[in-house]
């Protein structure tokens, strides 16, 4: 099975602040990587796909990147609203697993 | 509206069974891979099976597989999650959610319902 890492586990930001989360596959994964966005007593959604692409309806301050093993989650301008916990997903084979999960929490 | 919503979870006693319910509205399931997605109180996101567009394929995860069943009535347009033999750890919050094929990513999600395994 490939393992997904995310780092870190927890990160307090401010509003205003650019936030970036890491994700490493324990082997390659090309681009197929989605990250996503659970706030408490809601169901994840999906923020992008395809390692960079942004779903439709998701502010432009929410950028991927990255191929292979190492991928990141950019949030530029950390809202209000961005406070969360982020999960990246893998899709190039089953089992299809996600990221331990990055907890944003205001500072 | 597009929308998946699940029912079917309760409380069971270790080695119990639970048979849940996903049933899609605004969109055919015949035409899309379906998931149960799973959630521990307080923890992460645990993939646990999918059934294929045409029910052809049905794939588990490690820690179900041989316990639980993925199955579907496209007359119905609704998915089921059969669970036996469960134990304390399979106590989560159980999602359904619809891939964007031939993309495996979650793109509807349920409210999802709870199954609480304890003695």
């Amino acid at each position: 099975d490939i393992q997904l890492t995310q780092t870190p586990s927890t990160l307090s930001a401010s509003v205003g602040d650019r936030v970036i989360i890491t994700c490493r596959a324990s082997q390659s994964i090309s681009k197929w990587l989605a990250w996503y966005q659970q706030k408490p007593g809601k169901a994840p959604k999906l923020l992008v796909h395809k390692a960079s692409s942004l779903e439709s309806g998701v502010p432009f301050r929410f950028s991927g990147s990255g191929s292979g093993t190492e991928f990141t989650l950019t949030i530029s301008d950390l809202q209000p609203d961005d406070f969360a916990t982020y999960y990246c997903q893998q899709y190039v084979s089953y089992p299809y697993t996600f990221g331990q999960g990055t907890r944003t929490d205001i500072k | 509206q597009v929308q998946v919503e699940e029912s079917g979870g309760g409380v069971v006693q270790p080695g119990g069974s639970l048979r849940l319910s996903c049933a899609a509205s605004g969109f055919r399931i015949r035409h899309y891979g379906m998931h149960w997605v799973r959630q521990a109180p307080g923890k992460g996101l645990e993939w646990v099976a999918v059934i294929s567009y045409d029910g052809s394929q049905k794939v588990y995860g490690d820690s179900v597989r041989g316990r639980f069943t993925i199955s579907k009535d496209n007359s119905k347009n609704t998915v089921f999650l059969q669970m036996n033999n469960l134990a304390v750890e399979d106590t989560a919050l159980y999602y359904c959610a619809r891939d964007r094929s031939p993309d495996i990513i979650f793109l509807v999600w349920g409210r999802g319902t709870p199954v609480s395994v304890s003695s």
